[in-house]
């Protein structure tokens, strides 16, 4: 059974980068699976960010785009999201999940989902 | 931009049937997923390619699509069933969620 698990810290200051890691355990990111990060607002709004591919395609939220990057490492079994220049619009519970779909065919479905780890941004 | 709609909150008896709609032009062109979130919790996979339920999903979840909208039902509704409800589906770009529904069974 697939466990994922998001890790990184909970405080990054304004203009800062955020960077969260997400274990995969009980698989592997080099199965057949798109890995995603998906981040939910204080008003409980969900938002996807974008996801990879264990070769190392991504596709992004165009509305995150020019700030994200999303990576892959298949030694370590991990998916790491970097998103620049934050703001407070930023602050969220960040999730990483496995798609079972893919995103860009418009078959995307997410299961399971990690625990969430809360990111504030804040000076 | 493309948006997906769904009602801030819905009430049932228990035992009743519940339904949970989603509003979007391009449902029933793009499949949609559902999502329950319990409080404290991440989300969870209920409902996926417009009426599909995922292993372990107890069989009064069902859904439909038609065009422009997408239907979550829960048939004998439970207590356990109160959480956040989210429809989910793809724009030309992106992955989008509903602003999702809070179900309350009283």
């Amino acid at each position: 059974q697939v466990k994922l698990q998001e890790s990184g810290p909970g405080l990054v200051k304004p203009s800062g980068t955020l960077s969260l890691t997400c274990a995969v355990s009980g698989g592997s990111v080099s199965s057949e699976d798109w890995w995603s990060w998906v981040r939910q607002s204080p008003g409980k709004r969900l938002e996807w960010i974008g996801e990879i591919y264990h070769s190392g395609s991504a596709s992004y939220n165009p509305s995150l785009k020019s700030r994200v990057t999303i990576s892959v490492d298949r030694s370590k079994s991990q998916i790491s999201l970097n998103l620049t220049s934050v703001t407070a619009a930023d602050t969220a519970v960040y999730y990483c999940a496995r798609d079972l779909g893919i995103a860009v065919a418009g078959t995307a479905r997410f299961d399971p989902w990690g625990q969430g780890t809360l990111v504030t941004v804040s000076s | 931009s493309y948006e997906l709609t769904q009602p801030p909150s819905v009430t049932v008896s228990p035992g009743q049937t519940a339904k949970i709609t989603c509003s979007g032009d391009k449902l029933g062109h793009f499949y949609a997923s559902w999502y329950q979130q319990r409080p404290g919790q991440s989300p969870v996979l209920v409902i996926f390619q417009d009426n599909k339920r995922p292993s372990g999903i107890p069989e009064r979840f069902s859904g439909s699509a038609s065009q422009g909208t997408a239907t979550l039902a829960i048939s004998g509704t439970q207590t356990m069933d109160e959480a956040d409800y989210y429809c989910q589906a793809w724009d030309s770009g992106a992955v989008i969620f509903g602003g999702g529904t809070r179900l309350a069974v009283l």
